[in-house]
């Protein structure tokens, strides 16, 4: 079985800062990760992926994510955020020849003035 | 351009109903999910269907039903016998149904208990 731990549910930064968004999972097998961004009152967006190789995964948007494999984890990063960013951003992983995603319970990411 | 479309955008259900939501994508994928969003819990999946006329239950199918007869449309019935249908649906399509894909994703229907 695999789960989902985003760390954070609310994140409030100020315009210009960087900022991260924490993601772990936990699973017995080699999984896909994955970031995606939901706007108010829309669907989902993919950012990002990690499927193997390189650690460091860019994606839309000026994000960036690592994968620790050690740490089991899959942290979401920006260098310098905009108001634009506000939104809320879910953490998902896919065990590699499966089917179904696990997604996290999310973080809102609040972008200050 | 190619995309999923759910309707309609907003749903409102009166105690006893049954109501349908619609998704329809011009993608050529060929897996196709529903999930359903509540404040604070993620997404969770309701059914998926990997082929025409084919489907499997997800982790909280009770009180839905779902059809996929053609391969661009999987609409999802919301029964009277799910007691609490309050929530944001989405659909979500891949192309083969392999993990390494990542969903595409509907705008999303919002549907309300009245």
């Amino acid at each position: 079985a695999q789960s989902v731990t985003q760390l954070d549910s609310q994140v409030p930064v100020f315009e210009e800062a960087p900022v991260e968004l924490r993601c772990n999972y936990s699973s017995s097998v080699s999984v896909y990760l994955f970031w995606y961004v939901q706007y108010p009152n829309q669907g989902l967006q993919l950012l990002l992926k990690y499927l193997s190789g390189s650690t460091l995964v860019k994606g839309i948007n000026g994000f960036e994510a690592e994968f620790n494999k050690s740490q089991t984890s899959f942290h979401l990063r920006k260098p310098s955020v905009h108001i634009s960013d506000t939104a809320e951003y879910f953490c998902a992983v896919t065990n590699t020849g499966g089917f179904k995603t696990i997604f996290g319970a999310g973080t809102r990411l609040f972008v200050k003035a | 351009d190619g995309g999923i479309t759910q309707s309609p955008k907003y749903l409102f259900r009166k105690e006893g109903q049954n109501v349908t939501l619609s998704c329809e994508q011009n993608l050529n994928h060929d897996a196709m999910y529903w999930y359903r969003q509540d404040p604070g819990q993620g997404l969770r999946l309701i059914y998926y269907s990997q082929i025409v006329n084919d489907f499997q239950k997800g982790d909280i199918a009770e009180g839905y039903s779902v059809s996929r007869e053609k391969k661009e449309s999987f609409p999802l019935t919301v029964t009277s016998a799910q007691k609490n249908p309050t929530a944001f649906y989405l659909c979500a399509s891949t192309p083969n149904g392999g993990s390494n894909y990542g969903y595409t994703f509907g705008s999303g229907t919002r549907l309300t208990v009245v």
